[in-house]
């Protein structure tokens, strides 16, 4: 979904630095959550944001920290990366209305190799 | 908690053929599901979601899924399928109380390969 951008698309790093992935909407959303894919893992939810002042771990926040800083931006870091790190990264949108029961829109992906 | 599974990994159909990609899932109270499909490098893309009413919902690009309570499944069905299915296929939950709303949970994904 074009609406949903992330950056960077590619990211080779090294074990133990720092790494920051972004996410912007243009869907007007209030609702922005971060997943990680692994092969025969699925989707796995990182961390989500229902607006700017609210903030959530999901399954695996573990190593993972997040930055709320507007309603269209919702950053990912790494503080320390390790290789099991390694995955592919996707940010996604909802609107808070009930009657969209959650149909998500995803961004294209941050592929994140940590050696 | 929450639960979906989706048995195949990999479901092969020669094109033409209908297709079913499967899914069960466990919530309390009632269930909200969808399907999502993947492209190569590229992000999920919603198909269909299943809230109330007529078990047999229909979605995008020709596919539909069955809502069986009883069996606590939600299978994706096509009856003729596309080179242009191929794609990796997630089914997804989330509870209707309300302390559940807000978040998916999300299948392992099955790959769907059609060939000509």
């Amino acid at each position: 979904d074009a609406d949903v951008t992330q950056t960077p698309r590619n990211r080779i790093t090294k074990t133990g630095k720092r790494i920051m992935l972004e996410c912007s909407q243009t869907k007007g959303h209030d609702r922005m959550y971060w997943y990680r894919q692994d092969p025969g893992l699925g989707l796995r939810l990182i961390y989500y944001s229902f607006d700017v002042k609210d903030i959530n771990k999901g399954e695996i926040s573990d190593g993972y920290s997040v930055s709320r800083q507007a309603q269209a931006k919702f950053s990912l870091s790494l503080e320390s990366a390790i290789p099991n790190q390694t995955a592919l990264y996707f940010c996604a949108t909802s609107d808070d209305r009930e009657i969209s029961y959650n149909e998500q829109f995803f961004g294209p992906g941050t592929r994140l190799t940590v050696l | 908690a929450q639960s979906v599974a989706q048995p195949e990994d990999q479901v092969n159909v020669a094109e033409g053929n209908p297709l079913t990609v499967k899914c069960t899932y466990s919530v309390s109270g009632n269930p909200y599901l969808f399907w999502y499909v993947q492209y190569p490098n590229r992000g999920l893309q919603f198909l269909l979601k299943y809230i109330t009413g007529d078990n047999l919902v229909k979605g995008s690009y020709g596919f539909e899924a069955e809502f069986n309570k009883s069996q606590t499944s939600f299978h994706l069905k096509k009856p003729s399928a596309l080179v242009s299915d191929s794609a990796l296929y997630f089914c997804a939950v989330r509870g209707a109380l309300w302390n559940q709303g807000g978040k998916l949970i999300f299948g392992q994904g099955t790959e769907l390969s059609v060939k000509p």
